[in-house]
């Protein structure tokens, strides 16, 4: 069973503020890492897919960085606004079970 | 078009009830997932259908019958359910099958079971 931690599980911050989430994933074996933004009664909405050790993607305000060496992946919103109040869920594969394996994410609110 | 949409978007439904949950995306997407998400919870995948073929079945009860009658439909065919299986239910499509390709989701059915 793959161990996907997401941290921390909410954040509440005010418009404007930076802020960043972690996904830890094993540091074996490693293929692939998603990152999802859920808004609330929506679909999950395809933020990054990340493969390579040392990979910074970017999406607007929203960035992310990935460690494959040591497990980890940071998404960072800057200056965030209320419409980035959402779920932001990470997954994981190691190539070989052939499917992703989503951590429980970190619940994000922003207020004005 | 980047949609996948799904119908109903709530069912309720009793133990002995048989109902399909639908799916559907316009793409050209040749994999597409059905996903189980229970409250505080992530997703967790059923199945796979790959070329309108199953390729991954995650030991799911056979309660739960896919179907993929063609390359842009995929249905779940419910059956003889429990409470237990009350959940949000996900559909979402990508490119072709391997874990490197988005997912893309549609918004899900949230089934009740009585």
């Amino acid at each position: 069973i793959l161990n996907v931690e997401q941290s921390p599980q909410s954040l509440h911050v005010q418009e404007g503020d930076s802020t960043n989430f972690t996904c830890s994933f094993p540091s074996s074996n490693f293929y692939a890492l998603h990152w999802y933004r859920w808004e609330t009664a929506k679909s999950p909405e395809a933020l990054f897919v990340m493969t390579l050790n040392g990979d910074e993607k970017k999406k607007g305000r929203i960035s992310a960085t990935l460690n494959t060496k040591e497990g980890y992946s940071y998404l960072y919103i800057k200056g965030s606004q209320p419409e980035d109040s959402a779920t932001y869920l990470c997954a994981f594969s190691t190539g070989t079970a052939s499917k992703l394996t989503f951590g429980t994410g970190t619940r994000l609110q922003v207020t004005l | 078009d980047t949609e996948v949409t799904q119908t109903p978007k709530h069912l309720v439904m009793g133990m002995t009830n048989k109902k399909s949950l639908k799916c559907e995306q316009h793409m050209g997407h040749r994999a597409m997932y059905w996903y189980k998400q229970k409250a505080k919870k992530p997703p967790e995948l059923m199945f796979v259908y790959s070329y309108e073929k199953l390729s991954i079945n995650e030991s799911v009860p056979s309660r739960f019958s896919p179907e993929c009658p063609n390359s842009s439909l995929l249905n779940l065919h419910l059956h003889a359910l429990q409470p237990e299986d009350s959940a949000l239910y996900l559909c979402a499509s990508s490119r072709q099958g391997g874990e490197r390709n988005t997912q893309y989701f549609g918004p899900g059915t949230r089934l009740t079971v009585l």
